[in-house]
């Protein structure tokens, strides 16, 4: 079974320019997030979807970041303009949906470094 | 107060021994506990979960949980090189099901 796979895996930008990151979720995952990982820090959640529906988007900073998943499969993320404050690293990750959320697992991409200069 | 919390380390243990690595959290509602590992520059992977006041045990692995006290925590038993890495606790919201991160202990396990 293929895994989460996210691209690029890397990206050095400038800050004010955009970005987008792209991301596939497992075959039949109808949950998809997107974590922003700030070194040092424990992932943060940016958005939820289930299925092409967003659940959560509470800590999405909205003026500059926006997401979608149209087809309710692969997603994309983007930071438009980006700041210093979003080099992080950037990860996918997807998740079966089981009519609950208690033991739901979550596999993670490899994830998309950015750094801002 | 941190949502989740979890000393940031480095603990450091001789291979063999037992680690103990310690989450607390917020939130009374919490339904499910995870418990992930992540490798330098790696994506986090699930070691286990566990959603039951007490043990829960998986090979050297073990969770426990105490809701009571709001407090989570993985021993590992005979510790290996292989296991140095940062150990992240991850708590289900009640509300959303989202999980919500602590900021990872970082293990060394010395030869």
């Amino acid at each position: 079974e293929a895994g989460v796979a996210q691209s690029p895996r890397y990206k050095i930008i400038e800050k004010r320019q955009s970005v987008a990151f792209w991301c596939n979720p497992i075959s039949g995952h109808a949950t998809l997030y997107w974590y922003q990982q700030i070194l040092g820090q424990g992932p943060k959640l940016l958005i939820q979807f289930q299925n092409n529906g967003v659940v959560d988007d509470s800590q999405l900073p909205k003026d500059r970041f926006s997401a979608e998943r149209l087809k309710g499969v692969d997603s994309t993320l983007k930071i438009q303009p980006a700041k210093l404050e979003d080099s992080a690293v950037y990860l996918c990750a997807s998740s079966l949906w089981t009519g609950n959320y208690v033991n739901n697992e979550q596999f993670f991409g490899p994830g998309t470094r950015l750094t801002v200069l | 107060q941190k949502e989740v919390e979890q000393n940031s380390g480095p603990l450091s243990v001789p291979e063999g021994a037992i680690a103990s690595l310690n989450c607390t959290y917020s939130d009374r509602g919490s339904q499910s506990f995870f418990w992930y590992r992540q490798y330098s520059g790696k994506s986090p992977e699930l070691i286990m979960f566990i959603y039951s006041n007490g043990d829960k045990e998986d090979g050297r692995f073990t969770a426990q949980l105490n809701k009571a006290s709001q407090y989570v925590s993985l021993l590992i038993r005979d510790s290996q090189p292989s296991d140095s890495a940062t150990y992240l606790c991850a708590v289900r919201s009640s509300n959303t099901g989202k999980l919500i991160f602590g900021q990872g202990t970082t293990l060394q396990v010395k030869p």
